[in-house]
């Protein structure tokens, strides 16, 4: 079964200092991996995605096929980047590139 | 800005008392998304359009309709709301191209908050 699991529904972190939001997935076949974020009243946009190999915002996240995890990073954490973050998944052969969803994970950074 | 609008942002309806929410999109993005999300919970896709062609989840309950006239707007209707439709209703546009494989970022809507008495 096709399916995304963050584990932490909420991730505390100081102002600094580094912080990673975990992400699993389990899928078949060669699944393309998102990060989407929705900051405080405003609508869910696309924060980085697997093949783009970027770095958007200071964050990035490196897609491990062994560990099948897509785990989002960023060295030095920012105020600006509490938010609410979801990993998500389109499968290769899926329809027109539909999303499953994780739970999402509540960053909150703290001065 | 092109961009995905949504309305209402906030609907509020009778237990059984059909509802539509509407989206509209200045993107000219040939795929349009329905997603259901539920306090604490994932979004959930309920069904898209790619073009005129609808293609429903399995598991979307009969109660949701859909319907998109023309590429600028797609509607959800809710036949009969019960207690557990009450959810935030996100919808979403990409571009998809056949053959290609390629998935394109989605954008999405503001969301309809969907309230049901």
């Amino acid at each position: 079964a096709q399916r995304v699991t963050q584990p932490e529904k909420l991730l505390s972190v100081f102002k600094g200092a580094p912080v990673e939001l975990k992400c699993n997935y389990s899928y078949s076949g060669s699944p393309e991996l998102f990060w989407y974020v929705q900051y405080s009243r405003q609508r869910l946009q696309l924060l980085l995605r697997h093949i783009s190999r970027e770095s958007i915002k200071g964050f990035t996240a490196d897609l491990n096929k062994g560990e099948t995890s897509f785990h989002l990073k960023k060295p030095f954490a920012q105020e600006e980047d509490s938010a609410m973050y979801y990993c998500a998944l389109s499968g290769l052969g899926g329809s027109q590139g539909n999303l499953i969803f994780g739970k999402g994970t509540k960053l909150s950074v703290k001065p | 800005d092109a961009m995905v609008i949504q309305n209402p942002r906030y609907q509020v309806t009778q237990f059984g008392k059909p509802v539509t929410l509407s989206c509209s999109q200045t993107l000219n993005h040939n795929v349009m998304y329905w997603y259901q999300q539920k306090s604490s919970q994932a979004p959930k896709l309920l069904f898209h359009y790619y073009d005129k062609d609808f293609n429903n989840e399995a598991d979307t309950p009969d109660n949701f309709q859909s319907r998109r006239p023309n590429t600028s707007f797609c509607f959800l209707d809710i036949r009969s709301p019960g207690l557990g439709d009450a959810a935030m209703y996100l919808c979403a546009t990409s571009t998809w191209t056949s053959g290609r494989g390629t998935y394109n970022e989605q954008f999405f809507g503001p969301g309809t908050r969907l309230t049901v008495l």
